[in-house]
């Protein structure tokens, strides 16, 4: 059984452009948050989404929008770049009831 | 709100030595509580958590929690450190309700010295 994953590994992007970032969740889970970890902090939560819908969000700026697909798959996208995001962006999956959180191995994103 | 704190950014242990890493929360509601160990360049891996059931909470690699009320406590120890323990450790909170968004702490990162 295939954890959650994530794609790309790592990604160098340019201040103004935008990006998209992708989850894939573990087997059986529907619910799937994104985190974005700074270099040397921890993770804060970015936004979660159930049934296709952003149910919680986070203290991010609308430059930051995701999506939700049938699959439960997910896209985290990016616009507007600034060097402040440059970071590890964290997918972690869930079931819906379930408190625990599984997470995936991260997008190093660098903005030049 | 929810807030961890995560006591000293760096912590550095002789193997074979005792491990303690601190963990001190916030919260308004009743709380879950987790640690979780990152390695370098990978993503985060779930030591152990606190939903409310027994205090002393056992995780995998030897490491244990203790959830103490009276001090918003939950600091993580393990008796015997081995040279493979050396990453970064994140204790978290959540609201008690299932599903909810993790808090974390800044972190503490564990060396273990030969």
């Amino acid at each position: 059984d295939a954890g959650v994953t994530q794609s790309p590994t790592h990604l160098i992007k340019t201040r103004g452009q935008q990006v998209t970032l992708r989850c894939s969740p573990k087997s059986g889970h529907d619910t799937v948050s994104w985190y974005q970890q700074a270099l040397g902090q921890g993770p804060q939560f970015i936004f979660q989404y159930y049934e296709e819908e952003e149910r919680q969000r986070g203290n991010f700026p609308d430059r930051f929008s995701g999506h939700q697909f049938p699959n439960y798959s997910s896209e985290l996208n990016v616009n507007a770049l600034l060097l402040g995001d440059s970071a590890l962006y964290l997918c972690a999956s869930s079931p819906d009831s379930s408190s625990e959180q599984y997470f995936g191995p991260g997008t190093r994103l660098t903005v030049t | 709100a929810q807030s961890v704190t995560q006591l000293g950014s760096h912590v550095s242990v002789s193997e074979g030595a005792l491990v303690l890493l601190r963990c001190n929360y916030s919260s308004s509601v009743p709380p879950y509580l987790f640690w979780y160990v990152q390695y370098p360049n990978q993503g985060l891996q779930l030591l152990l958590k606190y939903t409310s059931a027994a205090t002393l909470v056992k995780g995998i690699n030897g490491f244990e929690a203790e959830f103490k009320k009276s001090e918003t406590s939950f600091h993580l120890t393990k008796p015997s450190a081995h040279m493979s323990d050396a990453a970064e450790y994140f204790c978290a909170v959540s609201e008690s309700s299932g599903n909810t968004p993790l808090v974390f702490g800044k972190g503490t990162r564990l060396s273990v010295i030969a």
